[in-house]
């Protein structure tokens, strides 16, 4: 199956730093890539949606200045939370959708957690 | 308004069969998907369903009825292992994932 890989799994930073988490697609080319944050005991929530060569749309309370989105190749999407504080402290997970499974599955990086602090 | 309900933790005995629910309402359907997730780590694909019936794949079925807006995962002899959060996610007309808040599964021995 396709494999997804997210770099770092674990990083701590302090408060008013930035840093950049990057996914890959291994063995097949993501035209879309997700990037989903999840808080303790919480189900996933969508953060923005990544095309391949085109700006990131941001879900609704999203800050697109403070969470950077770059997919600039069709295996690789970075996203930069700038100016860290410890309330985006979280596990952040990548996702990518690969074109030629029939029902669109979006497969799952590791995930990279995130101590701010 | 775009709603995915599930159960937030139910208790099963190893070796047993569990049943977990889950209903929606969404704006438009293209399948839904049943993920494992193991605390700490990303979901894991279990199954997909696009049109109504129960498919099988080992010790996991997933049932779905669109018309009822209604699914369940079933996982039979239960193992430790299975101990997790059972995600279910719907894909809308946009094809983008609606998730539910998961149920966490305790198996107990």
């Amino acid at each position: 199956g396709a494999v997804v890989s997210q770099h770092p799994s674990r990083v701590i930073c302090k408060s008013g730093t930035s840093v950049k988490i990057e996914c890959r697609s291994l063995d097949f080319q993501a035209t879309t890539m997700f990037w989903y944050r999840q808080f303790p005991k919480q189900s996933l929530m969508l953060m923005a949606t990544s095309n391949e060569g085109s700006k990131a749309t941001y879900e609704q309370g999203v800050e697109k200045d403070k969470f950077l989105i770059n997919h600039a190749s069709l295996t690789l999407s970075t996203l930069t939370v700038t100016s860290a504080h410890p309330e985006d402290s979280s596990f952040y997970i990548c996702s990518a959708r690969d074109p030629t499974v029939s029902y669109n599955e979006q497969f799952f990086g590791p995930g990279t957690r995130l101590t701010v602090l | 308004g775009q709603n995915i309900d599930q159960p937030t933790e139910m208790t099963a005995t190893e070796g047993a069969i569990v049943q977990i629910n889950c209903t929606y309402q969404t704006s438009g359907f293209n399948g839904l998907f049943w993920y494992q997730q193991h605390a700490g780590e990303a979901p894991t694909f279990l199954s997909y369903n696009v049109l109504d019936g129960l498919e099988e794949k080992g010790r996991f079925s997933s049932f779905l009825s669109r018309s009822k807006g209604y699914s369940y995962l079933l996982l039979k002899e239960l193992q430790m292992k299975d101990s997790a959060s059972y995600l279910c996610a719907v894909q809308d007309s946009n094809y983008q994932l609606i998730w539910g808040a998961g149920t966490k599964l305790i198996i107990k021995p």
